[in-house]
């Protein structure tokens, strides 16, 4: 089975900086990668599929890159919205795992 | 609009049975590939089950054999029937939509692109 690892655990962020957030499969699961965003009491939000292809709606500041087993979710910009912890998939096979998400909080 | 509503969730002693349904509107659940994923708390997201449009299905190894997808085509709506529930399955339980999209001849699916609201299911004496 597929592992999914994201690092960091928690990362602290000024609005209006940039934040990085990596995931990292441990085989390749080539561009069959998703991110999703879940704030507090909230289901899960897809934001981007295909490792890179925004989803609908999403604000532009959010971009996804990699493939094969090395993914970035790179949100320019922070905004005071974008706050709350950052998942990603895969979904080359099944079972399909989530990372352990990542926090990204106020600094 | 697509809407996915969950219920079923509640109280059930270990090794009891619960039977979660989600109600789809907005779309055809049995044209699309759908899912389960759970939560418990404080943690993160699991998934735990798919149904093809085909009807094939699959699960997670901590819930196979006890668990079972299934869907009402009729009434538009997927299910997960539950049984010889353990403290370890207390989680939100969320249905999602399974998206998929073709590109350069090949198509791909196996992300969640809606989700339910989630149900909660407590596992305990």
């Amino acid at each position: 089975e597929i592992v999914m690892t994201q690092s960091p655990a928690t990362l602290s962020v000024s609005p209006g900086e940039r934040a990085t957030l990596s995931c990292r499969a441990s085989q390749s699961v080539s561009s069959n990668l998703a991110w999703y965003q879940q704030k507090p009491g909230q289901a899960p939000r897809l934001l981007i599929y295909g490792a890179s292809t925004r989803a609908t709606g999403i604000p532009a500041r959010f971009s996804g890159s990699g493939s094969g087993t090395e993914f970035t979710l790179t949100i320019s910009s922070l905004q005071s919205e974008d706050f709350a912890v950052y998942y990603c998939q895969q979904y080359n096979n099944w079972p399909s795992p989530f990372g352990q998400g990542t926090r990204l909080e106020i600094k | 609009e697509v809407q996915l509503v969950e219920s079923g969730g509640g109280l059930v002693q270990p090794g009891g049975s619960l039977r979660l349904s989600c109600a789809a509107s907005g779309f055809t659940v049995s044209s699309n590939y759908m899912s389960w994923v759970r939560q418990a708390p404080g943690k993160g997201l699991e998934w735990v089950s798919v149904i093809y449009s085909g009807g094939s299905t699959y699960y997670a190894d901590s819930v196979k054999g006890r668990f079972t997808i299934s869907r009402d085509n009729s009434k538009n709506t997927l299910y997960l029937q539950m049984n010889s529930l353990r403290a370890e399955d207390t989680a939100v339980y969320y249905c999602a939509r399974v998206g998929g999209y073709c590109s350069g001849g090949s198509c791909y699916s196996g992300y969640f692109d809606y989700w339910g609201q989630g149900t909660l299911v407590t596992v305990s004496s």
